[in-house]
């Protein structure tokens, strides 16, 4: 079985632009969360996705929205791009929200210019 | 301070030496944990999790949980060159396996 995919794998962008992150989650799973990297750090929540509705937000600007569709995949979309937002910006999937552990896909790298 | 701390490394061993990864955490709240191993541009592969205290075994593998020091550990036994890579803590309070905090991750260099 596929794992957890994410697209595009790589992006450059200008400051105060805005980029769309997907992910499509293992088969079979229904909840999509989304993390923030920065080189040397551990990953940082952003958001939790359960049955298409928002489950659990992190401390992130109001720049930062997500939506699930009907199949379970996710788009991560961030506005008004900054320096900061360059990171690694992975997607994880699990069976069932809160119960199941998370499995990540191989992430988007974004570099802001 | 921040909620888990885990030293950076890098940890240097040979081939065949029993590796030990700790975290340390302060929010008493935090019930799940877990370990994650990340290669270089890859994503966290999710290693093992528990839930509260004790141990679990998995293969080569073990994690420990000491609740009342705030304290999980994960030991790797006969460590191999494919285990270099970053090892990621998480944990998560009684909401389950939602808003993981992840530790700075601890970069493990096995040298055959």
């Amino acid at each position: 079985d596929a794992g957890v995919t994410q697209s595009p794998t790589h992006l450059i962008k200008t400051r105060g632009q805005h980029v769309t992150l997907r992910c499509s989650p293992i088969s079979g799973h229904k909840s999509v969360s989304w993390y923030q990297q920065v080189l040397g750090q551990g990953p940082q929540f952003i958001f939790q996705y359960y049955e298409k509705e928002e489950r659990g937000r992190g401390n992130f600007p109001d720049r930062f929205s997500a939506r699930q569709f009907p199949n379970y995949s996710s788009e991560l979309n961030v506005n008004a791009l900054l320096l900061g937002d360059s990171a690694l910006y992975l997607c994880a999937s699990s069976f069932e929200g809160a119960n199941s552990p998370l499995h990540f896909g191989n992430g988007t790298r974004l570099t802001v210019t | 301070q921040k909620e888990v701390e885990q030293d950076p490394g890098p940890l240097s061993v040979p081939e065949g030496a029993i590796v030990s990864l700790n975290c340390t955490y302060s929010n008493s709240a935090f019930q799940y944990f877990m370990w994650y191993r990340q290669y270089s541009r890859k994503g966290p592969e999710l290693l093992m999790y528990t839930y509260s205290s004790g141990n679990k075994e998995d293969g080569r593998f073990t994690a420990q949980v000491d609740k009342s020091s705030k304290y999980i550990s994960l030991f790797i036994r006969d460590s191999q060159p494919s285990d270099s890579a970053t090892y990621l803590c998480a944990m998560s309070d009684n909401t389950g396996f939602q808003k993981l905090v992840f530790g700075t991750g601890t970069r493990l260099l096995v040298s055959p």
